[in-house]
């Protein structure tokens, strides 16, 4: 059975930097093929996608955010994180782990679809 | 930035059909971006519907349907039923590892 949850600062200061944690079972994150990627809702709007972190430890940012994000793993955790620096109140957001359903053939992993998520930490950013 | 397109707002009547799209900014959605398609309902993390354009995730009833309509991504539910009104997002694949999310359609069975 897959599970993930978020866990982390419910409440970070502007400036600062916030660090989530992701702590999964069910998967392993140094098995071929296997992804997570983390996304944010904002109260009332849209999702967006943030980062994504590969068995191999290959990473993918966000184009838009890639400056303020980093992703690692602790592969003998099962433990993705996620820190985001200079953190401001339009940061406020619920922020979701979901694992990529893993679709590797002939050597290739293809893009599918985020099948399972975490219950999502929400996130204030205020002083 | 590449801007993945949604309607904002759709609505249908109980037992009706409709279709979601999910376009780019620029350029056509193929096969080669991978749509996917999620369900949320408020408070709840979204649940896949579609993956691959037109793959079901188990669970997903057969009145969901993706596809490739000219242009663009679709969802398609046929028989809409009052359980369906959510807000529903598409997904992108633009490669190099990077994915980005519609701004969202919020369905209305009514």
């Amino acid at each position: 059975q897959v599970t993930l949850k978020e866990s982390g600062p419910a409440l970070v200061k502007p400036t600062q930097t916030l660090t989530l944690t992701c702590t999964f079972s069910g998967f392993s994150l140094s098995t071929s093929g296997m992804r997570v990627s983390w996304i944010r809702q904002p109260p009332g709007k849209a999702l967006e996608w943030l980062a994504r972190i590969d068995w191999d430890d290959d990473k993918f940012y966000s184009t838009a955010l890639s400056t303020r994000l980093t992703v690692s793993k602790d592969t003998s955790k099962n433990q993705v994180v996620l820190t985001m620096t200079s953190m401001d109140p339009v940061d406020a957001a619920t922020y979701y782990c979901a694992r990529i359903r893993p679709d590797c053939r002939g050597g290739s992993c293809y893009a599918t679809d985020f099948d399972y998520w975490g219950q999502g930490i929400l996130v204030t950013v205020s002083s | 930035q590449t801007v993945v397109t949604q309607e904002p707002s759709f609505s249908v009547s109980p037992g009706g059909t409709v279709t979601l799209t999910c376009g780019l900014s620029s350029g056509s959605v193929s096969t080669t971006y991978y749509p996917s398609w999620y369900q949320q309902t408020p408070g709840q993390a979204p649940r896949t519907l579609i993956y691959s354009t037109n793959t079901r995730s188990s669970g997903v009833p057969d009145r969901f349907s993706g596809s490739i309509l000219g242009n663009k991504a679709a969802l398609t539910i046929t028989g809409a039923q009052t359980d369906d009104e959510s807000d529903y997002y598409c997904v992108l694949y633009m490669g190099s590892g990077i994915s980005v999310f519609g701004g969202g359609t919020k369905l209305t069975v009514l």
